[in-house]
């Protein structure tokens, strides 16, 4: 069993929908959550950052952290064509960025 | 404020050849970190770079190296390439917490 578990997708959802995206994993010792976006052949960019449990709201974007279910999400309110990319759930037990793990990516495509 | 920064952007050698792959991190962050992400393999940790020591290393062979130079630039170094290194090499810098900002990568090529 991977310490981190992603739904791969590919998800298609209508302009303006609600998007979900979520991850769960196995290792209670996460504190430190994270959410990445990246673009086709582009590097990984830092959406979100979560310590420990709770919401957390950025704009059109909330990450959720339930560490008694081990399980995170992602949503995008109002989705637009420029968020369809690949969303990666990452999380870490240390504060160093050495110790993150990775899920597998979320592709998601959002249909003008 | 600059980003990381990643040359070359994308490198084709031939099996059994050696990489170079250079990263400048965020001004302010002494922190380096690399990672290479394959194809269905996602996101896979290689080297951590601290103010020019290694302090960690991923589960890869010996022959992936590289140093952190005084202006905390970094270089990472594959010999002996073999057709399974083809990946997006991916350098991030981290303000000593756990946020990694990561740069554009270098797509390696063994052929």
């Amino acid at each position: 069993q991977k310490e981190v578990e992603q739904d791969p997708g590919p998800l298609s959802v209508p302009e303006g929908a609600i998007v979900s995206l979520n991850c769960t994993y196995s290792n209670s010792a996460f504190q430190y959550f994270m959410w990445y976006r990246q673009y086709s052949r582009k590097g990984p960019e830092l959406l979100m950052y979560t310590y420990s449990s709770g919401n957390k709201e950025d704009g059109r974007f909330t990450a959720q952290v339930d560490k008694s279910s081990k399980y995170i999400s992602l949503f995008i309110r109002d989705s637009q064509p420029s968020d369809s990319a690949t969303y990666l759930c990452a999380m870490s037990d240390d504060s160093s960025a050495s110790k993150i793990i990775f899920g597998s990516g979320t592709r998601l495509s959002i249909r003008p | 404020e600059a980003g990381v920064t990643q040359s070359p952007t994308h490198l084709i050698k031939t099996r059994g050849q050696q990489a170079t792959l250079r990263c400048s991190p965020i001004s302010g962050h002494t922190s380096v970190y690399w990672y290479q992400q394959a194809l269905g393999l996602g996101l896979q940790f290689l080297l951590w770079y601290d103010e020019g020591e290694e302090r960690n290393r991923g589960n890869f062979p010996p022959r992936f190296s590289g140093r952190q130079f005084p202006n905390y630039s970094s270089e990472l170094n594959v010999n002996a390439l073999e057709l399974e290194d083809s990946a997006l090499y991916l350098c991030a810098s981290s303000p000593r917490r756990v946020k990694a900002f990561f740069g554009q990568g270098t797509r390696l090529t063994v052929v």
